[in-house]
């Protein structure tokens, strides 16, 4: 079985350029949720999806950040347009339904903005 | 406010050595706990987690945590270290809904 992949690996972009991050969750997952790590910091909470529908946002840092989840399959998270303190590594995560407590992450989006 | 400290965001420690990384937590209700590690280049695996019954919890590769609730902590401990343990080490709180908590992470070195 694969297990949540995240697309691309890397990415370096300048500031005020838009980017998006992709998540394939692990198939038949209802839950997504995405993440953010600054260098040094915690891993930040985002946003949680069950299927297409967003369940709680309250972690997205402002309106710059967009993410979808069309068909309830993949998710895409875009930044628009990118500022420094965007910088970090972003992880997607899946769950099955009702298993709330058990993620499996992906490996992460290392994102750069210069 | 809910929060996760992981003391000492670098430990070092000898081959064979016994593995001791803190993690203490703030919450009003009984939480789950989790601890996860990420090797180089790979998403965050599952170590092991406690969501109620016993406080002592055994996780994969020889690893073992345990639940205080009088002192907020659950550390992570493993008897005697291998190369293969070098990793970062995230220790994690669900207090209610679906949020997780992550602490700042723990970066593992095994000194041969």
């Amino acid at each position: 079985e694969a297990g949540v992949t995240q697309f691309p690996s890397h990415s370096v972009i300048e500031k005020g350029q838009t980017v998006t991050l992709r998540c394939d969750p692990i198939s038949g997952h209802d839950n997504l949720y995405w993440y953010r790590r600054v260098m040094g910091k915690e891993i930040k909470f985002l946003l949680h999806f069950v299927k297409e529908s967003k369940q709680d946002e309250s972690g997205m840092p402002n309106n710059r950040f967009l993410a979808e989840r069309t068909g309830g399959t993949y998710s895409t998270l875009k930044v628009q347009p990118a500022e420094l303190e965007d910088s970090g590594v972003y992880f997607c995560a899946s769950s099955q339904k009702g298993r709330v407590e058990t993620q499996y992450f992906g490996p992460g989006t290392r994102l750069l903005v210069l | 406010a809910q929060s996760v400290t992981q003391l000492g965001s670098h430990v070092s420690v000898s081959e064979g050595a016994l593995v001791l990384l803190r993690c203490n937590y703030s919450s009003s209700v009984p939480p789950y706990l989790f601890w996860y590690v990420q090797y180089p280049n790979q998403g965050l695996q599952l170590l092991l987690k406690y969501t109620t019954g016993a406080t002592l919890v055994k996780g994969i590769n020889g690893f073992e945590a345990e639940f205080k609730k009088s002192e907020t902590s659950f550390h992570l401990t493993k008897p005697s270290a291998h190369m293969s343990d070098a990793a970062e080490y995230f220790c994690a709180v669900r207090i209610a809904g679906n949020q997780f908590y992550f602490g700042t992470g723990t970066s593992l070195t095994v000194i041969p």
